[in-house]
């Protein structure tokens, strides 16, 4: 129940393409599902966030879709660029968890020119 | 100004020894955590602290201990430092628990050898 599934494990898609990502939770107590980007060397960093009151948010080139009925989240990133290559990891949490995050395992974007 | 620093920045020691690996936000946050990163990416929470106070200690080793002096600082000491240990450790800090908006560090590579 405490687990977030993520997939797919790698991506490779081409300038200009829309990667997307999907994740899945168990535990219908979550409440906040946050997306990290991690480039190497450094740490993950905060890039957009959804409550489940909403079925979708934008900011920028980034949307989250979110799926409420079938405990499913998703990250598109449009027009893609080169710089967005790095590590893209979702989330979930829930209130009276003392912020406790709980990640999905990952996955490695690679946009070639 | 780094907002979550950690040092050492990469740490190599023997297999046995005891280390330390220090962290510093200076986000006036309440609250600070310990994640562990293996070597497939998978960031595992660890330790939180919310004003100097332990609030989760996920079934982690004895050999490791956190304090926190006050509520900007949180270390992460190791006794015994076995193979397994090998990873990267990102410190962490958010508001008030609050699972919005984790401000990662830039994480401390350690390898045991």
């Amino acid at each position: 129940q405490q687990q977030v599934k993520q997939s797919p494990q790698s991506l490779i898609v081409q300038k200009g393409g829309i990667p997307i990502i999907n994740c899945a939770y168990e535990n219908t107590a979550f409440d906040y599902f946050p997306w990290y980007q991690q480039f190497p060397g450094k740490g993950p960093a905060l890039l957009i966030a959804i409550r489940p009151d909403v079925s979708e948010k934008k900011e920028g080139r980034f949307t989250i879709s979110f799926n409420k009925s079938a405990k499913q989240f998703s990250l598109h990133i449009m027009d893609s660029q080169p710089g967005d290559s790095a590590t893209y990891f979702c989330a979930a949490s829930r209130q009276g968890a003392a912020g406790k995050l709980i990640f999905g395992t990952g996955t490695r974007l690679q946009v070639f020119p | 100004d780094t907002a979550v620093s950690q040092t050492p920045k990469y740490l190599v020691t023997q297999m046995g020894n005891d280390k330390s690996i220090k962290c510093e936000q200076n986000l006036g946050h309440d609250t600070m955590y310990w994640y562990k990163q293996d070597s497939k990416k998978f960031l595992k929470i660890m330790f939180s602290y919310n004003n100097k106070e332990l609030i989760i200690n996920e079934t982690v080793p004895n050999r490791f201990s956190p304090k926190s002096p006050d509520k900007a600082h949180l270390n992460l000491h190791i006794n015994s430092l076995e193979l397994g240990d090998s990873a990267v450790y990102f410190c962490a800090s958010s508001q008030e628990g609050s699972h919005w908006g984790y401000t990662f560090g830039s994480g401390t590579r350690l390898t045991v050898v």
